[in-house]
């Protein structure tokens, strides 16, 4: 069945660490989202593309940020350096140009120690 | 400044029993409305989205409701089933945009 994947489920790495995660959206949706999720802040969006371009990425601190996708089966998160601050569980959702839905997937637990 | 409040913050319930979560939101341009349940450790999963003209729409036991005049919405539980502890989302839809508002969400517990 139709899913968003995402790879590592898990990851505890070290400050100042590179940190890369990876999404495969659901075949034929054009539109991929990177979201953040905290206790404190509730889900926050990154950066989202559309047809693999980026749109928006004014939710993403630039300077140790950086999102891509390389090819409509895959989207990338990365982070370098990773600090404590980024502690988080990281989404992607992939959706349709309309909008009208986004489907999650399973997130990536970010821990930075 | 396009916000979405939701209360309770936390709600606890016996199972069997009926619960309403709230939605307000100040997003405009409106395009729709949006609530997803999120388990522990796992994605969201969107229970309904309402456009503009929509004021109801159901998704078995959840019951969702719009008022675009005032702003709110709710999404109403029936006969809760420890299944149901989430946390609950409502995301607001800028129209034209494409840029998504989030609430904090409503962590639901139903204890048996």
């Amino acid at each position: 069945d139709a899913r968003v994947t995402q790879t590592p489920r898990h990851k505890v790495t070290e400050m100042g660490q590179e940190v890369t995660m990876r999404c495969q959206p659901i075949l034929g949706h054009n539109t991929v989202f990177w979201y953040r999720q905290t206790m404190m802040q509730g889900l926050e969006l990154l950066a989202y593309f559309r047809n693999r371009a980026p749109l928006d990425d004014s939710g993403m601190p630039k300077d140790r940020f950086s999102a891509e996708m390389p090819d409509a089966t895959l989207a990338t998160l990365k982070i370098q350096p990773s600090e404590p601050r980024d502690s988080a569980v990281y989404f992607c959702a992939s959706g349709i140009r309309d909008g009208t839905e986004a489907f999650f997937g399973q997130g990536t637990r970010l821990t930075v120690v | 400044k396009n916000q979405v409040e939701q209360s309770p913050q936390s709600l606890i319930i016996l199972e069997g029993k009926n619960c309403t979560l709230q939605c307000n939101y100040t997003v405009s341009p409106f395009s729709n409305l949006r609530w997803y349940k999120q388990d522990t450790g796992r994605g969201p999963v969107s229970l309904t989205i309402m456009t503009f003209s929509e004021n109801t729409k159901s998704n078995g036991r959840y019951t969702a409701t719009l008022d675009a005049d005032t702003k709110q919405s709710s999404l109403h539980i029936t006969a809760s089933q420890l299944s149901d502890s989430a946390s609950y989302i409502c995301v607001v839809s800028e129209g034209g945009a494409n840029n998504l508002f989030f609430g904090t969400g409503t962590r639901l517990t139903v204890i048996p």
